[in-house]
């Protein structure tokens, strides 16, 4: 079955400062990616999603997350940070029945500082 | 487009009792999810439809949970009776197919008392 970790429950960053999210996936098949953005009180929103191609892929709001296949891993990249930005973010990987049967991590919760 | 609407956002209610989430998926979408969130568990999946037919329950954890569609645009998930490891926030999704980028309502944060 597919599982996803993200390591970190909460990280603290200085607003103007980079970010990035870490997330590892186990799947047996090439992976379906996606990160999602869940601001308190709110349901998720799609921030971007790998499928296939190119590793590096652009979502919305200058998040950018890259697929590295030796290391399982999809980490979320944010050369700037945000105020507004502060919200728990959920990777997750795609089911085999569909990418929309979706299998998430626990979350990071990212805090930002003035 | 106004979005996955789901009904009530707060529901508190005691042990034992009966409990009904709604939710409105986006027109023409025909897959509709319920997902539910818990500090301990994270997001699990719990049913999702196609055109109001349930495909894979799998994740409804017991029997005293159940959910129908019996229309595209309505969606409900029934617990009776209700227990306080049920307390979640229950999120309603729907698509416009099983490769489609899900849309996600606002939740419903159920506890029971």
């Amino acid at each position: 079955a597919q599982s996803v970790t993200q390591p970190d429950i909460h990280i603290t960053v200085s607003e103007g400062a980079s970010l990035e999210l870490r997330c590892n996936y186990s799947y047996g098949a090439t992976p379906y990616l996606f990160w999602y953005v869940q601001s308190p009180g709110q349901g998720l929103q799609l921030l971007l999603k790998y499928f296939s191609g190119d590793t590096l892929v652009q979502g919305i709001k200058g998040f950018e997350a890259e697929f590295k296949r030796s290391q399982s891993s999809f980490n979320l990249r944010k050369p700037s940070v945000h105020w507004s930005d502060a919200a728990e973010y959920f990777c997750a990987v795609g089911g085999p029945s569909g990418y929309s049967t979706l299998t998430f991590g626990k979350g990071t919760m990212l805090l930002v500082s003035p | 487009d106004a979005g996955v609407i789901q009904s009530p956002r707060h529901e508190v209610t005691e042990m034992g009792q009966e409990v009904t989430l709604r939710c409105k998926p986006i027109s023409g979408h025909d897959y509709l999810f319920w997902y539910r969130q818990t500090m301990m568990r994270g997001l699990e999946l719990l049913i999702y439809f196609n055109n109001n037919v349930p495909i894979d329950d799998s994740g409804m954890p017991e029997d005293r949970f159940s959910a129908k569609m019996p229309n595209a645009s309505f969606s409900t998930l029934k617990i009776q009776p209700s227990e306080p490891r049920d307390s979640a926030v229950y999120f309603c999704a729907s698509g416009t197919g099983i490769n489609s980028p899900l849309h996600f309502g606002n939740g419903t944060r159920l506890t029971v008392t």
